[in-house]
Formats: structure tokens, sequence, C-alpha cells
């Protein structure tokens, strides 16, 4: 079972960030924190990975709480292409990648 | 560089009948992962292969094996399908050492059994 909680939806106006929670209550030390998307029909899409410090690349922010047992992954300047299911994920390292049901974001034009 | 590749990109078979799927992984990766995504669900992990073997599975039965071979490339097998193997199967690839970094998935491989 996915070891994640998401929202099941999300809107964000074209040009806001977008801020997508998640919950992670139970992660272990050794365990990080993924985020990937996946545009419809297409296969999921890597964007960012973290163990404790907050990290940034040139698609998304990932803020990680001090407890680790939560994280915010941020879209600076949504645009309509960001429209996609979101998926957060605790996984160790050469783990299998478990996946929930993620946040469906809708980027409103 | 190619990413991971995977063929066929579409397939129908009828119960009962086997299929095969190919993925090539992205070029250095050593370590393959199969998923299934039936519609509207997130992706379900099959799998994972490495060094040929196969090191994790999923809860899938007997039916769904895989082989990886010496150049790291890899096959799903579906023995004796059922309606409910239509899904979309999704390869992924990454190293198995070194600092843990994302897998890449392939664009996947649409099945469907009548």
């Amino acid at each position: 079972d996915a070891k994640t909680t998401q929202p099941t939806s999300m809107d964000c106006a074209e040009g806001r960030a977008a801020n997508l929670p998640c919950n992670h209550s139970t992660i272990s030390g050794n365990e990080y924190v993924y985020w990937y998307r996946q545009i419809h029909s297409q296969g999921p899409q890597y964007i960012i990975h973290g163990l404790k410090n907050n990290e940034t690349n040139e698609m998304a922010s990932l803020i990680i709480t001090e407890d680790r047992k939560s994280s915010t992954l941020i879209l600076p300047h949504a645009t309509l292409r960001d429209t996609a299911v979101y998926y957060c994920i605790v996984r160790a390292r050469d783990d299998k990648i478990i996946f929930g049901k993620g946040t469906r974001l809708h980027i409103l034009p | 560089d190619a990413g991971v590749t995977q063929s066929p990109t579409h397939l129908i078979k009828t119960r009962g009948q086997q299929v095969t799927l190919r993925c090539s992984p992205k070029s250095g990766h050593d370590t393959v992962s199969w998923y299934q995504q039936a519609l509207g669900q997130g992706p379900q992990f099959i799998f994972q292969y490495y060094e040929e073997e196969e090191r994790q599975r999923g809860n899938f039965p007997d039916r769904f094996s895989g082989h990886q071979f010496p150049n790291y490339s890899s096959e799903l097998n579906v023995n004796a399908l059922l309606l409910g193997d239509s899904a979309l199967y999704l390869c992924a690839s990454s190293y198995r050492t070194g600092a843990p970094g994302e897998l890449f998935f392939g664009e996947g491989s649409r099945l469907t059994v009548l």
C-alpha cells in the first residue's frame, strides 16, 4: 500500500504557484520523498526528490517539514501543460516505487 | 540519448492467449521495473529485475513472468490472459547502485484483452 496521502484534486490559476501537499507520517529515516507526474496517456515523469533538505530544480521546488512527516511540491508558475496527476511517493534506496492515487491538478486559464 | 523504449505500443489479444512486452532501458541503466496501470488507477508494481534476476515482486499471480537479458533489456510475459489484464504496461529503468535517483518511465504498451 502507498505510504502517502494526497488530496484527490486541486485547481490552480495559470501563472500562479501550484502548491501540492502530501502527508507521509510513517516515513522511515532511510526513505526519500519523490514526486512524479503523469500527463494523460503518457508514462510517469520524474519531477524531484529529497531526503530532508528542501530541493529545487528547473521544474519545481520540494519543501519537506522538519519532522519529515509531510511535504509540499511547488510549481512556481503553473501553465496549462502542468495539468496532470501528481504522485507523491516515499521510497528507500533501490526499493520499488509504490504509487498511490495521486492528486489531479487542473490548471485553469 | 534514447530514453526507455517499449514495444509494441498497442496490441489486442483474446482471452487465454499469451503476450510478450519488451523494454529497452535508458542507456547505462541496469535495473528494470514493470508496472500495470488500469484505466483511472495509479501504476501497480509487478516486479523488478537486476542482474538478470527478479529482485522484488508485487502482488501479481505467476501468470506474470519476466526476463532480463545481458544487455539489460527486459521482457514481460503474461499467460492465460484475462479481461482484467487489459491495461497500460509501463517499464521503468534506473541505476541499481549509487546515489538514489529517478526512475525513467517509458510511454507504455497498451494491452486490450477481448
